[in-house]
């Protein structure tokens, strides 16, 4: 069975940088079946989809236009994890942050069977 | 990027169905298969319940179908109990630089 485990900070102050891990169990970051997304819910916003990472003889990412210019995520093989960072954070991306499973670019699909537990964040000074 | 719109609330009696509509355009819904469904209890993270419009992943009650007409796909549940009220969101694949968009969401209440 697939488990995800989010980490990382419920509070972060205006124009920096929020940095949040998943840790994956039961599958591995380098599988070319499926791409690593992180996820996120506001009541204003909604779900919103924001990026993913996967391998497919090369790593690949893609962002949502929404925030691409300040985010990267990328990932750990050794620790089988991957990661989100989000520059110049304003209130407008406090939100419930999830890491999920999906699918990647070269499999068709848009699917997320297997998620994190959430974490919240604050953007606040 | 504009999410997929959904009605807010939906109720129904426990044993009765109840159908959950979603409805995009010819640049998700109606342009790709790839139309999934989420059940969302409070405080808990979404869980997929439908893809490819009526897959059901393993483990997932057969009481709960999807289907996909035009602009917008559905969701029903059958034979409602007290353990489905939850909130319930769509998602579809865009042909878009954002690749794929979350419904609005709706709260299916039983009554």
């Amino acid at each position: 069975q697939v488990q995800l485990q989010q980490s990382g900070p419920g509070l972060v102050k205006p124009s920096q940088t929020l940095s949040l891990t998943c840790a994956i169990s039961g599958d591995s970051v380098s599988s070319n079946s499926v791409a690593w997304n992180w996820i996120r819910q506001s009541p204003s916003r909604g779900l919103e989809w924001l990026g993913r990472t996967y391998y497919n003889s090369k790593w690949y990412s893609d962002y949502a236009v929404s925030v691409k210019s300040r985010m990267t995520i990328n990932s750990d093989t050794s620790k089988n994890q991957f990661y989100l960072q989000l520059r110049s954070v304003t209130p407008e991306d406090t939100a419930v942050y999830y890491c999920a499973r999906g699918v990647p670019a070269h499999v068709h699909g848009w699917d997320f069977d297997f998620w994190g537990q959430g974490t919240p964040l604050t953007v606040s000074s | 990027q504009s999410a997929l719109a959904q009605p807010a609330s939906v109720s129904g009696s426990p044993g009765r169905s109840i159908t959950i509509s979603c409805t995009g355009t010819s640049s998700d819904i109606g342009g790709y298969d790839f139309v999934s469904w989420y059940q969302q209890h409070p405080g808990q993270a979404p869980k997929l319940i439908i893809y490819d419009v009526n897959k059901r992943p393993s483990g997932v009650s057969g009481r709960f179908s999807g289907s996909k007409s035009a602009n917008t796909a559905s969701l029903t549940i059958s034979r409602l109990q007290a353990e489905d009220e939850a909130d319930y969101f769509c998602g579809s694949y865009r042909s878009s630089s954002t690749l794929g968009v979350f419904g609005t969401g709706t709260t299916v209440i039983v009554l």
